[in-house]
């Protein structure tokens, strides 16, 4: 079945340093991509997405490209902030609605 | 438009209890589902919705009951609680395009 792997944490970066967290994923077809986002208490809110080979999602100065080739859909951003602490989850979605989420990482970032 | 409601925030019950996890949305989306949070496994699907009258079971739907008789509501219940249930609870309802998340129910079975 589909399945979702991405990096484990914690992830500790000081502010304004270089954010990567990769995620990669196993399809039988063309899955829709996604990263969502929780911060601290609260529910998941959908970061950013994409829905087809080399199209690249981005929001908040967060991106990620969907890499067909090497089924990646890695997170990146070029300057984190303390308000970025959150736990980051990477999905697909092969039927529209159904999401499959990989374990989710914890990024941390001290001031 | 409140989005996606969850009632209670907090629970704890006690092994074999009955309990009925509540889930509203306003949104008038077909589309709603169950996940189950737990350490180092992300969120993984219990049940879903694609109307009113009909639900489908997810990846890990044992020990929980849905039904939909309302598009606006999704309840879940547990029959008979295990301490293996101990999680955090979310429901979602969307679209196509995307999927809004309620902000969680942490129930704990003792």
């Amino acid at each position: 079945g589909d399945s979702v792997t991405q990096m484990e944490g914690p992830v500790t970066l000081s502010e304004e340093a270089f954010l990567t967290i990769n995620c990669t994923y196993t399809a039988t077809g063309y899955p829709s991509l996604f990263w969502y986002v929780q911060y601290p208490g609260e529910g998941l809110q959908l970061l950013l997405k994409a829905t087809k080979a080399d199209d690249k999602g981005s929001n908040k100065g967060f991106e990620a490209t969907y890499r067909k080739e090497t089924t990646s859909f890695h997170l990146e951003k070029g300057s984190v902030q303390v308000s970025d602490s959150a736990v980051y989850f990477c999905a697909l979605s092969e039927a529209g609605n159904k999401l499959v989420f990989g374990a989710g990482t914890i990024l941390r970032v001290k001031s | 438009n409140a989005g996606v409601t969850q009632t209670p925030k907090f629970q704890v019950l006690k092994t074999g209890q009955s309990m009925t996890l509540q889930c509203a949305q306003d949104m008038n989306h077909e589309y709603m589902s169950w996940y189950r949070q737990d350490p180092g496994m992300g969120l993984r699907l219990i049940h879903y919705s694609v109307g009113a009258g009909i639900t489908d079971q997810g990846e890990v739907p044992n020990g929980y009951n849905v039904s939909r008789s309302t598009t606006e509501d999704f309840p879940l219940r547990l029959l008979s609680a295990a301490p293996s249930q101990t999680s955090v609870y979310f429901c979602a309802s969307g679209d196509s395009y995307e999927q809004y998340f309620g902000p969680g129910t942490r129930l704990t079975v003792t």
